[in-house]
């Protein structure tokens, strides 16, 4: 089946303009992560959407960063004022309710002028 | 910070085995360890994971410790697409894996 999409692929912008970031999980998949992950540098988690749970939102790096899950399913991450140090690939995970397999889409290639 | 240290990066000749190895010293009981590979400008791609017994699928094999503290994953004859940074991790119940830097790998012809 379909596995886990993102779009854009790769979005250029100039700093202070606010982004939009979408997520298509697998369907069926009651979970959903973001993380970012900078050049070089490991996965840095964002935050984790589980059913009808609260998300946690505690890595998101300051406020101008939030994400939504409408439905259940599609998310969309959005960073308000970018800056510079937000240029990073954007990764979204999804897994089934209680499997810690995560199935990983392509990622979004933010670059922040 | 992650629970789990790799080496920085580690190199193994086409069709031979390569043993990636990692510990996790402070893992807790019901923490799974997971394996991860991250070829270039893809998102990660789920290996194998085990919570104290060995395991093996078509891509690896996964070899814990009796006291879990480390583990291997080895890949039995590597090819050069398998060049890659592979990802060690514990997680449990709480789901939120902490990724570290993981282990660069290079198979070479």
């Amino acid at each position: 089946g379909a596995g886990v999409s993102q779009s854009p692929s790769n979005k250029v912008t100039e700093k202070g303009k606010d982004v939009e970031l979408r997520c298509d999980p697998i369907s069926g998949h009651t979970a959903l992560y973001w993380y970012r992950q900078s050049l070089g540098q490991g996965l840095e988690f964002l935050i984790y959407f589980q059913g009808n749970s609260a998300p946690d939102k505690s890595g998101l790096p300051s406020d101008r960063f939030s994400a939504e899950r409408t439905g259940g399913s599609v998310s969309t991450l959005t960073i308000q004022r970018t800056q510079q140090e937000d240029s990073a690939v954007y990764l979204c995970a999804s897994h089934r309710g209680n499997q810690d397999t995560q199935y990983f889409g392509p990622g979004t290639r933010l670059t922040v002028l | 910070d992650a629970k789990t240290t790799q080496p920085t990066s580690m190199d193994c000749a086409e069709g031979r085995a390569a043993n990636l190895p990692c510990n996790h010293s402070t893992i807790s009981g019901n923490e799974y360890v997971y394996w991860y590979r991250q070829i270039h400008s893809q998102g990660p791609q789920y290996i194998i994971h085990g919570l104290k017994n060995n395991e093996t699928n078509e891509m690896a094999s996964l070899i814990i410790t009796e006291d879990r503290k480390s583990s291997t994953l080895i890949l039995p004859h590597a090819t050069l697409r398998d060049t890659a940074v592979y990802y060690c991790l514990v997680a449990g119940n709480n789901r939120k894996l902490i990724w570290g830097l993981g282990t660069s790998l290079a198979v070479n012809p």
